[in-house]
């Protein structure tokens, strides 16, 4: 079955620098890529997504980028500001099972000021 | 955006009682809705799935006779913690998925303390 890592699982960057976080993907059937952020104690919201038809998507700050050869996808967050501290998570789904989404361990990303 | 409410947020319980858990979409028809457990600083652990009318797929691991789900309608589904202890205390989560595409909503979560 599939199966997501995601790296790195803490990531410190100083408030105004960019964040790149990386996942990568075992099944090649897969074809949706969310990315969900998660404020502690609070729900996931998803914040972009791609699919497999799709090598980059862009919206504002954060973009994710898709390598389908490489079976990798990475969000990057431009011009970070202390509100983006939270945990990412990635996920991949095949859309078989009910679009059952296989999940990153998360990233903590903390924003220095 | 699509919303999903789910309550309650937190309940606490004396061991041996059940707690019922309720995950409704307000503004959608949930096709499909998922329950998660998770645990501090960890990811996001699927527990079952369910579609509405039919039984719940448990993963592996997953007691379906204590974790009881019903999905009756096309806007709620329950999770009812059966005869719980202090190890289901947990943040247990749904989410839910309407018919026209792949993207996943999130309830707010219910914290579950069992003492």
């Amino acid at each position: 079955g599939e199966n997501v890592e995601q790296h790195p699982s803490t990531l410190s960057v100083q408030e105004g620098d960019s964040a790149v976080i990386k996942c990568t993907y075992s099944d090649s059937a897969s074809n949706y890529f969310p990315w969900y952020k998660q404020e502690l104690g609070k729900r996931p919201q998803l914040i972009i997504d791609i699919r497999s038809n799709v090598g980059e998507k862009k919206d504002q700050r954060i973009a994710v980028t898709l390598n389908k050869t490489a079976k990798h996808f990475s969000l990057h967050i431009t011009e970070t500001q202390p509100e983006d501290s939270a945990v990412y998570f990635c996920a991949a789904s095949t859309g078989d099972s009910n679009y059952q989404l296989i999940w990153g361990a998360g990233t903590k990303l903390i924003i220095k000021p | 955006g699509a919303v999903v409410s789910q309550h309650p947020s937190w309940v606490i319980c004396k061991s041996g009682t059940s707690v019922k858990i309720e995950c409704r979409s307000l503004d959608f028809q949930a096709t499909t809705m998922f329950w998660y457990r998770q645990f501090p600083k960890q990811s996001l652990m699927l527990m079952a799935t369910s579609n509405e009318g039919s039984k719940a797929t448990y993963e592996q691991g997953v007691e379906k006779d204590k974790f009881l789900i019903n999905h009756a309608s096309l806007t709620l589904s329950t999770l009812t913690v059966t005869s719980a202890h202090p190890e289901d205390s947990s943040f247990y989560i749904c989410s839910a998925r309407g018919d026209t595409n792949e993207k996943l909503f999130f309830g707010s979560g219910t914290q579950l303390s069992v003492l």
